[in-house]
């Protein structure tokens, strides 16, 4: 079974740019999550998605940051424009379902680094 | 939102010695833990599932367990080799209201296994 895909691996951008990470998901899996994991700190959850439709974005500062899931399967996180405070690892994970029964075990990508100078 | 601490947030030991880390959290309001194990440029990749009615797993050299009246997980690893090496993330999972199923992980716990 493929993992999840995450591209780029990499990133440096100067600040006020603009990024966006790809994320494919295990085949089947309806819900994608995208974290931040800011150096020295936990991964935090931007937003998730069931099927296409946004679950939870609360922690997603939407005058910068903007996530889509066209057809429920890929998905793509910009930063527009990118501030310092930026700088982190962004991780896409994906779970079968949320439920009692599956303990909401989630698969993560690899990640993407990025340093904003 | 629950608040996860995890301790201690760096850990350097000898191959061969013994090592446990801890995952504190409120005791209530959680229905699952999770362990994940995230090496350098690596996925996190999944090491247990801690669920109220199992109290200790085991996989190799490497156990958990969790104590849901007072809110902690413990992670074990038995005679630690260099490719133990990585960071160890806890979540546990929120069964409470619109953050039902949600993960909050910890700062996890760099561990350094020197040859």
């Amino acid at each position: 079974e493929a993992g999840v895909a995450q591209s780029p691996r990499y990133k440096i951008i100067e600040k006020r740019q603009s990024v966006a990470f790809w994320c494919n998901p295990i085949s089947g899996h309806a819900t994608l999550y995208w974290y931040q994991q800011i150096l020295g700190q936990g991964p935090k959850l931007l937003i998730q998605f069931q099927n296409n439709g946004v679950v939870d974005d609360s922690q997603l500062p939407k005058d910068r940051f903007s996530a889509e899931r066209l057809k429920g399967v890929d998905s793509t996180l910009k930063i527009q424009p990118a501030k310092l405070e930026d700088s982190a690892v962004y991780l896409c994970a994906s779970s079968l379902r949320v439920g009692r029964d599956s303990y909401n075990e989630q698969f993560f990508g690899p990640g993407t680094r990025l340093t904003v100078l | 939102i629950l608040n996860v601490e995890q301790s201690p947030q760096s850990l350097h030991v000898q191959e061969g010695d013994s090592t446990n880390f801890t995952c504190s959290f409120p005791s209530s309001n959680f229905y699952a833990l999770h362990w994940y194990r995230w090496e350098t440029a690596k996925s996190p990749e999944a090491l247990f599932v801690m669920t109220l009615n199992g109290d200790e797993k085991k996989k190799g050299r490497i156990s958990a367990t969790l104590n849901t009246k007072e809110g902690y997980s413990y992670l074990y690893i038995k005679g630690s080799q260099p490719e133990d090496s990585a960071t160890y993330l806890c979540a546990p999972v929120d069964a409470g209201g619109t953050s039902y199923g949600k993960l909050t992980f910890g700062q996890g716990t760099i561990l350094t296994v020197h040859p």
